[in-house]
Order: C-alpha cells, then structure tokens, then sequence
C-alpha cells in the first residue's frame, strides 16, 4: 500500500547545528504537508507544499518539494530549544487510502543547550 | 477560536469495559478522523469521516467504532477495549481531505489495565 517513509528517526543536534528531516512517498503526491508536535502537546501543521519543485521559508526552516512530487524536505538553520519536537510529513492517500492522511512516523528532534 | 476538542484528556479503564471519547469541532469542517500515536510507529489512521452519516474505515480500525450523526462531532467508541488499545488518540478536522490543513485536537491518553 501507499506509504511515507521519513529518516531519520531521531535526531540529536547541539544548539545552533543545522538540521534536515527527509521525506519520501512510494507515489506521486498532489501535496505535502508538514506538521510539528512538541513534547506533551498535538501536530500542528506548519506548511503545504503543493507545485514541483516548491520551496518555501519560515524564518529558519526551509521546505521543499521534490521535482518528481514524491520527496520533500525541512530543514532548520541554526537550531534552538524551541525547535524541540517531532516533525512529520503528510501526504494524501489515494485509491485505497482514499480519504487518508498518510503521516510519516515522524523525526524526533532534540536539541542541547 | 478554531479549535478541536476532545474529552478526557487522560482516562484509565479496564478490560472490556465501553468507553467513548468526544470530539467536537467549531470549524464546520466535513472531514474529521480518529488516529492513534504510539511509539515508533507515528500517526496510524483508525476511521475518517467525509461528511454526517459517511464513515470509513482507516488503516488500524479493528476494536473502534465511530459515528458522525452531527456534522461538529465524531466521538470514538471502544466496545470491549483491550491492553493493545492503550494509546494516544488524536481527533483531527480539515476542511478537505488531505489537501487542506488538519486541525488536531488536544490528545487522549488512554490505558487499558
């Protein structure tokens, strides 16, 4: 079936390294989305990317989408404790996962003072 | 405010005794889902809901069931719930299927002893 792999797992980085979370889906995606969920707290959504090849900033992160719509990347300039959390990625399912989300398992990130 | 809710927040049971979990949105949103967390294995989709009355079933749905008899709420029905059944559950809204942003909810954490 469909499927978001997301590497790597966890991360551990010291206060102000660079950080990058990869993302690939098994089929072509009409969007990505991405969402952060801190320690203790839910998944809220932070971007959508939906042309190829997209790439959009938010302060220190950056994401992109792949040329081919089935990869897509954030990375974070420069980390800091507030960065703290899991990322997942998001795709829409189709045929059989119609009506799905499909979420990648997610890159832990912890960051040292 | 745009916000999902869900209640409780935190609940012990026991085996096989019924359980429900709300969730109630205030966004008029069609589309809502139930999904479980659990440690390495990310966001699992139980069931999703694209409308009142038009259910179905997600990638984890054996042991839940669900109803969406009123277009702001779709509460989680666990029968006879089980140990494996103990998890984190998130409630989520969106305005579309997997092309719009999804509007989590606080999280139930759930043991099952």
């Amino acid at each position: 079936g469909q499927q978001v792999m997301q590497i790597p797992q966890y991360q551990h980085v010291q206060e102000g390294e660079d950080f990058t979370t990869y993302c690939n889906s098994s089929t072509t995606l009409s969007n990505i989305q991405w969402y952060k969920q801190r320690p203790g707290g839910h998944p809220v959504f932070l971007i959508q990317l939906v042309k190829s090849g997209e790439v959009k900033k938010q302060k220190r992160l950056t994401f992109q989408f792949g040329e081919a719509k089935k990869n897509s990347s954030l990375h974070i300039t420069a980390t800091q404790t507030t960065d703290v959390g899991t990322y997942f990625c998001a795709g829409p399912g189709y045929g059989g996962s119609q009506g799905n989300l499909i979420f990648g398992k997610g890159t832990k990130l912890s960051v040292k003072p | 405010e745009a916000q999902v809710t869900q209640n409780p927040r935190y609940l012990i049971t026991v085996t096989g005794k019924k359980l429900t979990v709300t969730c109630s949105q205030n966004m008029n949103h069609e589309y809502m889902s139930w999904y479980r967390q659990d440690p390495g294995l990310g966001l699992r989709q139980i069931y999703y809901s694209m409308n009142v009355e038009v259910t179905d079933k997600g990638d984890v749905p054996e042991g839940y069931k669900v109803s969406r008899k009123e277009k702001r709420n779709f509460p989680l029905i666990l029968e006879s719930p089980s140990p494996n059944q103990t998890s984190l559950y998130f409630c989520a809204s969106s305005l579309s299927t997997g092309h719009t942003e999804a509007f989590f909810g606080q999280g139930t954490r759930l043991t099952v002893v």
